[in-house]
C-alpha cells in the first residue's frame, strides 16, 4: 500500500533550527516534494529531491535517502511567518502525488 | 512561473444543489490536472486525475457520478459536485502538472496548485 508518515505537530522557537521528518512506502518513486501551506491557502513549493542527498535553498534544506524511504526538511533561523503546515508528497510511478499527513509547525517568540 | 487559478474562491450552496468549480492554467497548457479535497487540519487527498480529451481517473472511494470532472481544453478543467450534502463541505484544490527538464538529465514533474475553493453546503 501507499503510506507517508510525518509528525502531526511540532513547536520551535524563533531563530532556532527545526527538522521535520517524513517516511514513505509507495509503489513507484519519481521524486519527493516538500510544500508549505498556510491555513486556508494552497500549498506552495519548497523543494524537490529525486536523488539521495541534501538540497539546499536559502534557509530551507531537504534530504532524501531512497534506500531508507526517508526524507527531512530542515528550516534554519526560524521566523514567525514559518508557522504553517509542511506537507511531504511523493510522486508515484504515474506522477500522481501522494501527500503525507502534514506537520503543523508553531514558531514561538 | 506557471499560474493556476480557481473560481470561485468561496461558495455556499444549499443541500441538494450542484456546484461547479473551474480550474484554469493561465500562462501554460496542462494536459494533466489533479483535483484534491482537504478537510480541516488534514492533508490533501487526491480525488481524481483529469486528462485533457479523455475521461478522468478517480481514486478509490471517490464517486465519479457525484464528482463530475471535465477537461475539455488544455487550459481548463471543471469539477462539478452534484447533489451536494453538508458532508461535501471542504476545501477543494486543483493542480496542473508541468514536466520540466532539470540538470543531470532529471525531469521534474511539478504540480502548480490553484488557490483553492472553500465549499460550504448548508
Amino acid at each position: 500500500g501507499q503510506n507517508i508518515d510525518q509528525p502531526t505537530e511540532m513547536t520551535a522557537t524563533e531563530g532556532a533550527i527545526v527538522q521535520i521528518n517524513c517516511t514513505y512506502q509507495t509503489s513507484g518513486f519519481n521524486g519527493l516534494f516538500w510544500y508549505q501551506q498556510h491555513a486556508g491557502e494552497a500549498p506552495t513549493f519548497l523543494s524537490y529531491n529525486v536523488l539521495d542527498g541534501l538540497e539546499e535553498k536559502g534557509r530551507f534544506s531537504s534530504f532524501l535517502s531512497r534506500s531508507k524511504g526517508y526524507s527531512y526538511l530542515l528550516l534554519k533561523e526560524l521566523q514567525m511567518k514559518d508557522s504553517a503546515s509542511y506537507l511531504c508528497a511523493v510522486a508515484s510511478g504515474t506522477y500522481k502525488y501522494i501527500f503525507g499527513t502534514g506537520t503543523r509547525l508553531k514558531v514561538l517568540a | 512561473g506557471a499560474v493556476v487559478s480557481q473560481h470561485p474562491s468561496r461558495v455556499i450552496c444549499k443541500s441538494g444543489t450542484s456546484v461547479k468549480i473551474e480550474c484554469r492554467s493561465l500562462d501554460f497548457q496542462a494536459t494533466t490536472m489533479f483535483w484534491y479535497r482537504q478537510f480541516p487540519k488534514q492533508s490533501l487527498m487526491l480525488m481524481a486525475t483529469s486528462n485533457e480529451g479523455s475521461k478522468a481517473t478517480y481514486e478509490q472511494g471517490v464517486e465519479k457520478d457525484k464528482f463530475l470532472i471535465n477537461h475539455a481544453s488544455l487550459t481548463l478543467s471543471t469539477l462539478t459536485v452534484t447533489s451536494a450534502h453538508p458532508e461535501d463541505s471542504s476545501f477543494y484544490i486543483c493542480s496542473a502538472r508541468v514536466p520540466r527538464m532539470l540538470d543531470r538529465g532529471r525531469v521534474l514533474h511539478e504540480q502548480y496548485f490553484g488557490p483553492g475553493t472553500r465549499l460550504t453546503v448548508t
